[in-house]
């Protein structure tokens, strides 16, 4: 039979709006949160981290959120630019744990 | 620095045939793992490395699938015979100490992309 892949849902955002992407984690003893993103033909890269004990970290233009009862990762990226787009995924490691577990991935466009 | 890099970066081959992927990490890295990215699957760990040595390899596939680190500057990922379903994006990636796992600077290199036809 065919193969089925993942169908990662794609967030549409004009050129200069905030973006927003979500990220749902299953395992509660998650203790550290990492986001990447995925330029096309590129390896992922680091854009920003958060540890259990924190809610909210800002780096440049993008802040990460994290509610850990309902177990929810979000990445708002501000003043969205053409070059943020990409696959964005969020990362989760298990406190003593020696593996990072990657989401699904969301695909960011930006309309210019 | 020149990052990680991998090679090939693309790669296509014939069912049954030997393929093996390389990777040189960034210097002075400790810690060196290989990912596979798949659409089905997504991205998977499928082994990691301590100074040269294979620290945690569940997430091979199968006994098709090797991986050695002969140095600290050298690893390989071997698929012998490889199969349709192997066909993907491998990365190889490397960090110093976990920071890898508790930091997130977990440095990725630009992939090899495998098919096999």
């Amino acid at each position: 039979g065919e193969s089925v892949g993942l169908h990662l849902p794609t967030l549409s955002v004009q050129e200069g709006d905030n973006s927003i992407i979500n990220c749902a984690y299953s395992n509660s003893a998650s203790d550290y949160f990492i986001w990447y993103k995925q330029e096309s033909g590129k390896g992922p890269q680091f854009i920003i981290d958060i540890r259990s004990n924190m809610d909210k970290r800002q780096g440049q233009r993008v802040t990460v959120l994290l509610n850990k009862t309902v177990k929810h990762l979000s990445l708002q990226i501000a003043a969205t630019q053409p070059g943020d787009s990409a696959v964005y995924f969020c990362a989760e490691n298990e406190e003593y744990g020696n593996k990072l577990v990657f989401g699904a991935g969301t695909i960011l466009r930006v309309k210019s | 620095d020149a990052g990680v890099i991998q090679s090939p970066r693309h790669e296509v081959t014939e069912m049954g045939q030997e393929v093996t992927l390389r990777c040189k990490p960034i210097s002075g890295h400790d810690y060196l793992f290989w990912y596979r990215q798949t659409m089905m699957r997504g991205l998977e760990l499928l082994i990691y490395f301590n100074n040269n040595v294979p620290i945690d390899d569940s997430g091979m596939p199968e006994d098709r699938f090797s991986a050695k680190m002969p140095n600290a500057s050298f690893s390989t990922l071997k698929i012998q015979p490889s199969e349709p379903r192997d066909s993907a994006v491998y990365f190889c990636a490397s960090s110093f100490g976990l920071a890898g796992m508790n930091t997130g600077e977990l440095f990725f290199g630009e992939g090899s992309r495998l098919t096999v036809l």
